[in-house]
């Protein structure tokens, strides 16, 4: 079946690191992929998306690659704010435009000043 | 821009107890899905709807059930409460044409 795995936190890194965090996926067929960004109390908030391979979703400073050969979709920001302190969901849509998301675990990054 | 929007934002019940959550989804969005999130842990999908009609049915307990009306909201109805069905339940709207779904702040239900 579909499946996303995602790397395990929690992440800890000082303000401006490199962040990367690992998503690999199992699925039939050509899902789209996802990164969902959850702030504390609060709901799931699209951060980038990919819909094909070679794909390269992007948004404030984020971005992922559609790797289709290596079936992964890792995340990357090259200089990290404290405010970007939050968990981080992996996700991927498979059945076309009514299917539903399938997450990764999520990944607790937390940025210290 | 609008949202989702979801009702109430907490719930307190006791075991045993019945809860309806409410989600109404972006103006002309025709596609809605609730999923469950338990403490520290991944949403999981529950079900969802396409215009009125169940389009997909994931992990949800035969106690509870959905439904979307002709205005295009949907309601959860949860019956017979366990403690274990505390959790934040999202709901999601998506426009039949597109790959993005937009999630509601959820709503938080805690069972004593």
């Amino acid at each position: 079946g579909n499946s996303v795995t995602q790397m395990e936190g929690p992440v800890t890194l000082s303000e401006e690191a490199f962040l990367t965090i690992n998503c690999t996926y199992t699925a039939t067929g050509y899902p789209s992929l996802f990164w969902y960004v959850q702030y504390p109390g609060e709901g799931l908030q699209l951060l980038l998306k990919a819909t094909k391979a070679d794909d390269k979703g992007s948004n404030k400073g984020f971005e992922a690659t559609y790797r289709k050969e290596t079936t992964s979709f890792h995340l990357e920001k090259g200089s990290v704010q404290v405010s970007d302190s939050a968990v981080y969901f992996c996700a991927l849509k498979a059945g076309g435009s009514q299917g539903n998301l399938i997450f990764g675990k999520g990944t607790k990054l937390s940025v210290k000043p | 821009a609008a949202g989702v929007i979801q009702s109430p934002r907490h719930l307190i019940k006791e075991k045993r107890e019945t809860a309806t959550l409410k989600c109404y989804p972006i103006p002309r969005h025709d596609t809605v899905y609730w999923y469950q999130q338990g403490p520290g842990q991944d949403p999981q999908f529950l079900i969802s709807f396409y215009e009125k009609m169940q389009s997909d049915k994931g992990s949800i307990p035969d106690r509870f059930s959905a439904q979307q009306f002709s205005d295009y909201h949907s309601e959860l109805n949860m019956s017979s409460l366990e403690l274990g069905d505390s959790a934040l339940y999202f709901c999601a709207s998506s426009p039949i044409t597109h790959n993005e779904q937009f999630f509601g702040p959820g709503t938080r239900l805690t069972v004593l």
